[in-house]
């Protein structure tokens, strides 16, 4: 069974502050997503990476950074977080990209900014 | 911008009865995967369906790319049916899913 873990899984965080979102995957899967999820709303993709070392931008990028450095981990950086950042979180894998093979979601980070 | 459009928004059934979602897309597609959340909880895949009907136990995902529009029917519908439904196309030449608002449903004993 696929696997995808995050942590912290809840965070409370000050305006201004920086909040680092950790992912990890024990799946073998190339590609990786972080998405947003805000109150009766679907998922926003904000960044994606299909290798270790390399990331690139989703729909909504602006005020995230991400890291990727191993195929099992992928991290998400608010380096000077925001009211408007308070969401919950979720990372993906999926072997190939998004359309072509099912994307398996990890618990999701409920992301607190106060 | 692309669309996605999910209906109905929520819907409550009695134990027993049967469930129709319907997902729209506003321009051509070339995926669909439907996916189940728990309030609170994390989506699990329900079905990847770029075409066609697939069948999975009482639920049957049936998508035509032409009309740009997918549907889940759940038969029989159990307590433990409740929760939300979210559609994802991809449109044609992206990979990238773009996710539907969802359907609430909840199922009453």
């Amino acid at each position: 069974e696929a696997a995808v873990t995050q942590s912290p899984r809840s965070k409370v965080a000050v305006t201004g502050g920086k909040v680092t979102l950790s992912c990890h995957q024990t799946n073998n899967h190339d590609y990786m997503y972080w998405y947003r999820q805000d109150t009766g709303h679907g998922l926003r993709l904000i960044h994606y990476s299909y290798v270790a070392d390399s990331t690139e931008k989703g729909d909504i990028p602006d005020g995230y950074k991400a890291s990727r450095p191993s195929q099992e981990n992928f991290s998400l950086i608010l380096e000077l977080a925001s009211l408007s950042q308070t969401a919950v979180y979720f990372c993906a894998s999926s072997g190939t990209g998004g359309n072509q093979d099912t994307q398996y979601f990890g618990p999701g980070t409920r992301l607190l900014v106060l | 911008g692309q669309q996605v459009q999910q209906s109905p928004t929520s819907l409550v059934l009695q134990e027993g009865e049967n469930a129709e979602l319907q997902c729209n897309f506003s321009t051509s597609l070339n995926s669909m995967q439907w996916f189940y959340q728990r309030p609170g909880g994390s989506l699990i895949s329900v079905f990847y369906n770029p075409s066609g009907t697939k069948q999975s136990g009482r639920l049957t995902s049936t998508t035509v790319i032409k009309e740009r529009r997918s549907s889940l029917h759940i038969s029989s519908s159990q307590i433990t049916d409740s929760g939300t439904y979210l559609c994802a196309p991809a449109s044609s030449g992206s990979w990238q899913l773009i996710f539907g608002s969802g359907t609430q449903l909840t199922v009453m004993p």
